[in-house]
This record gives C-alpha cells, sequence and structure tokens, in this order.
C-alpha cells in the first residue's frame, strides 16, 4: 500500500506557482521523498527526490518539513503542459540498488489558461 | 530516441488468446521493470530484473504471466489465456544501479492491452 496521502485533484492558473502537498506521516528515518509525474496517454515521468533538505531542479522544487511528515512539490510557474497527475512516493533505498516504486493514486493537477 | 521503447503501443486480443510484450530499456540500464496500471489508479509493480535475474515478483504476478529478459537487455512479458480483467496499461521503467539512494526510474509509453 502506499504510504502517502495526496489530495485527489488541484487546480492552478496559467503562469502561477502550482503547490502539490503531500502527507506522509508514517516516513522513516532513511526513506525517501520522491515525485513523478504522469501525463495523459504517457509513462510516468521523474520529477524530483529529497531526503530532508530541500530540492530544487530545472523542473520543481521539494520542501520537506522538518520533522519529514509531509512535502510540497512546487511547480514555479505552471504552464498548460503541466497538466498531468502528480505521484507522491516514499522509498527506502536498497543497498543491492533500486527498489521498485510504490504509487498511490496521485493528485491530478488541472492548469487553467 | 534514446529512450525506453515498448512494442506494440496497442494490442487488442480475444479473451483465452496469448500475448506477449516487448520492452526495450536505456541502453546502459541493468534494472528493467514492469508495472500494471488500470484506469484511475496509480501503476502497480509486477516484476523486476538486475540484468536477466528476475529479482522479485508481485503478487499480482499471477502463473499466466510470464516475464524474461535473457541476455539482460530487453525484457518480454507474456500473458497467457488473457482474461477481460488483464485490461491494463502495461509498462516498463529501466533504472541503472548505483547502490543507496537515488535512482530513479525512466518509464516507457506503456503497451495499453485491450482484451474483449
Amino acid at each position: 500500500d502506499a504510504k502517502t496521502t495526496q489530495p485527489p485533484s488541484m487546480d492552478c492558473a496559467e503562469g502561477r506557482a502550482a503547490n502539490l502537498p503531500c502527507n506522509h506521516s508514517t516516513i522513516s528515518g532513511n526513506e525517501y521523498v520522491y515525485w513523478y509525474r504522469q501525463i495523459h496517454s504517457q509513462g510516468p515521468q521523474y520529477i524530483i527526490h529529497g531526503l530532508k533538505n530541500n530540492e530544487t531542479n530545472e523542473m520543481a522544487s521539494l520542501i520537506i518539513t522538518e520533522d519529514r511528515k509531509s512535502s510540497t512539490l512546487i511547480l514555479p510557474h505552471a504552464t498548460l503542459r503541466d497538466t498531468a497527475v502528480y505521484y507522491c512516493i516514499v522509498r527506502l533505498p536498497s543497498s543491492s540498488g533500486n527498489t521498485p516504486l510504490v504509487f498511490g493514486k496521485g493528485t491530478r493537477l488541472s492548469v487553467i489558461a | 530516441d534514446t529512450g525506453v521503447s515498448q512494442d506494440p503501443r496497442h494490442k487488442i486480443t480475444k479473451r483465452g488468446q496469448n500475448v506477449t510484450f516487448r520492452c526495450d530499456p536505456i541502453s546502459e540500464h541493468n534494472r528493467l521493470y514492469w508495472y500494471r496500471q488500470t484506469l484511475g489508479q496509480g501503476p502497480e509493480f509486477l516484476t523486476y530484473f538486475q540484468n536477466e535475474a528476475q529479482l522479485e515478483k508481485s503478487r499480482l504476478l499471477s502463473d499466466r504471466f510470464s516475464a524474461e529478459r535473457p541476455k539482460g537487455s530487453f525484457s518480454t512479458l507474456e500473458i497467457q489465456r488473457t482474461e477481460q480483467g488483464d485490461s491494463a496499461m502495461y509498462l516498463c521503467a529501466s533504472s541503472l544501479k548505483l547502490g543507496l539512494g537515488s535512482n530513479e526510474q525512466f518509464f516507457g509509453p506503456g503497451t495499453r492491452l485491450t482484451v474483449l
């Protein structure tokens, strides 16, 4: 079962920041927070991940609370092409390499012109 | 295009028939994953390979399902005696094993299976 809780849907005006929340209250100390998104009829796409510190890349910023029980994905200037389902995933790294991703239902973000 | 590719993109079959899907991962990636996604749900893990070894299988992978990665490159997923409940999008992903942490998975476009 997914270990995260996300709102089922959100709207955002084009050009504004989209802030997508995720609760992961049972996260363990060494689990990472990952975000993927899935545009209609495509496979999921990696966005960003983090452990404790806030992270930023060319796509988004990830803000993780100090207690690590929740996080927010920020798309600073949403465009129509950002309309997608956004998945927040917590994941325990394995010393032998990657572990499979456990997806929930995600948040359907609609960017409105 | 050097991303993950899947073939076919769409497959329509009659109940009881066998189907086989192919996934070609990113060339240097040693891990390959199969997921299944039904309408309105997130992808669900089926199985994964490291090189040619199948390391884990989900409970979702019934006896009618078999996956192979014979040379550690491309992979096939076969479903025997298909049922209407097998209708779904089958997604393949690949990644590079680098040890602890952060290795993202790159997904293909998926194969949409419809069982009539």
